[in-house]
Formats: structure tokens, C-alpha cells, sequence
């Protein structure tokens, strides 16, 4: 099936540490997005790539960096994980950018320690 | 500014209850409105659309302007209906999608 997939699920970090989260896609979407979702709390959009394009939201830390090799690959790095960076990560695709049915992986839940 | 506000965070019916998940948005322009849903370990999936005007899984969803409002209601609730619901909106600008903070719907028997 082409889905979103997202590893390693869970990942757990030491403050400070950088880490580095994956999503990968077979839809062949135009568009990846990153959010972190903090508990009993709404999805939040950090950056998203169209095609090569990078476009960061402008309350997104500068902590958060993230990279897209090709069409199918997008990473997402923190580069000093702190406590308030535990969350859900997920990643996302769209055919292209303004259509809203996008398709989500199933995240990877980070904790720092 | 747009937002999508889910005002109520838990919502419990009987099975065979009719169900109805609030959403109020505020958007200046034209958004797209969407309903997402999350069940028990499970990633997040597109539900229903507003453009669509379609029925999933029995859940509809009318998009009414006036009210900036896109609730989404089912007749009679099942059980496997539990989840957890967001509302979402893209402005006409395009790009991001916004969410609400969610509603979980525990349907007990």
C-alpha cells in the first residue's frame, strides 16, 4: 500500500542530544509537512517542502531544522533537544500544496531524558 | 487570524445516540473545512471534506457560513465511532492545514 511511514516510533533522547526523526512516503506527493503535537493539544505545523522548497512557520524554534533529499525522503533534526521538545512528530504529504486530504504517518513519539 | 476551535474535549453517548462534534472556525476568507479522526493507535486519516458534501462511515458535516461553524453529526453512534475527532480548515491563501484540539467520542454500549 503507499503510505507514510515514519520511524522509528518511539525514540527517546538525552537533553541535549541531537536527534533525528525520518518520514518516508511511496505516494510520490509533492509536499511533506512536520508537525509536533504536545499532549491534549492540537497538530502544529513546524515547516513543510514543496518539492525542494523549505518553508518554516515563523514561531517554529530555531532548534528544529529539517531536510528533503528527493521526493520521498524528509527528516526532521533537533539539534539540543530540551524537555519541553517531548511530543509527537508527525509527518505528512500532500499531492500538492493547498489540498487539504493530507495523508499522515504514525508519528514518532519522542521523549527527552 | 485562523483558528478552528473544538469546544468541547470529551463527548460520551450511548450507542445508538445520536452525536454531533462541534467546530467553530474563524477564517476572513473561503476555507476548505475538514474533519480528521484518530482511532486507538492508529495515525490520523482524513474523514470527510466539506466540499464533498459526502456521508463516511454514516458522519456528515454541512459547512454554514453564518455561523463559521462545520459540526459533525451521525444519527445513531456506534461503537467503534470512539476516536478522537479534529476539525481542521485550509484558508484560500493555501498551504497549512489548521487544527482544532481535538474531541474525543467514547461510545459505550
Amino acid at each position: 500500500d503507499a503510505m507514510v511511514i515514519q520511524n522509528p516510533r518511539y525514540q527517546v533522547t538525552q537533553f541535549g542530544k541531537p536527534v533525528t526523526l525520518s518520514c518516508s512516503q511511496t505516494l510520490n506527493h509533492n509536499v511533506m509537512y512536520w508537525y509536533q503535537q504536545k499532549s491534549s493539544q492540537a497538530p502544529k505545523l513546524l515547516f513543510h517542502y514543496y518539492d525542494k522548497d523549505f518553508n518554516n512557520e515563523a514561531d517554529t524554534p530555531d532548534n528544529f531544522q529539517s531536510r528533503r533529499p528527493n521526493t520521498s525522503f524528509c527528516f526532521l533534526d533537533i539539534r539540543s533537544p530540551g524537555l519541553g521538545d517531548a511530543a509527537m512528530y508527525l509527518c505528512a504529504t500532500s499531492r500538492k500544496q493547498g489540498a487539504g486530504g493530507y495523508t499522515f504517518g504514525s508519528g514518532t513519539r519522542l521523549t527527552v531524558v | 487570524a485562523q483558528r478552528v476551535t473544538q469546544p468541547e474535549k470529551l463527548l460520551s453517548v450511548f450507542k445508538g445516540a445520536p452525536v454531533e462534534l462541534k467546530c467553530n472556525y474563524s477564517y476572513s476568507g473561503s476555507p476548505e473545512l475538514f474533519w480528521y479522526v484518530q482511532y486507538s493507535r492508529q495515525r490520523l486519516q482524513l474523514l470527510l471534506r466539506h466540499i464533498s458534501r459526502e456521508s463516511i462511515k454514516g458522519f456528515t458535516a454541512d459547512l454554514n457560513k453564518g455561523e463559521t461553524s462545520f459540526h459533525l453529526k451521525k444519527p445513531f453512534a456506534q461503537e467503534e465511532d470512539s476516536a478522537m475527532y479534529y476539525c481542521a480548515l485550509i484558508g484560500n491563501q493555501g498551504g497549512k492545514l489548521i487544527f482544532g484540539q481535538g474531541t474525543e467520542l467514547s461510545v459505550k454500549p
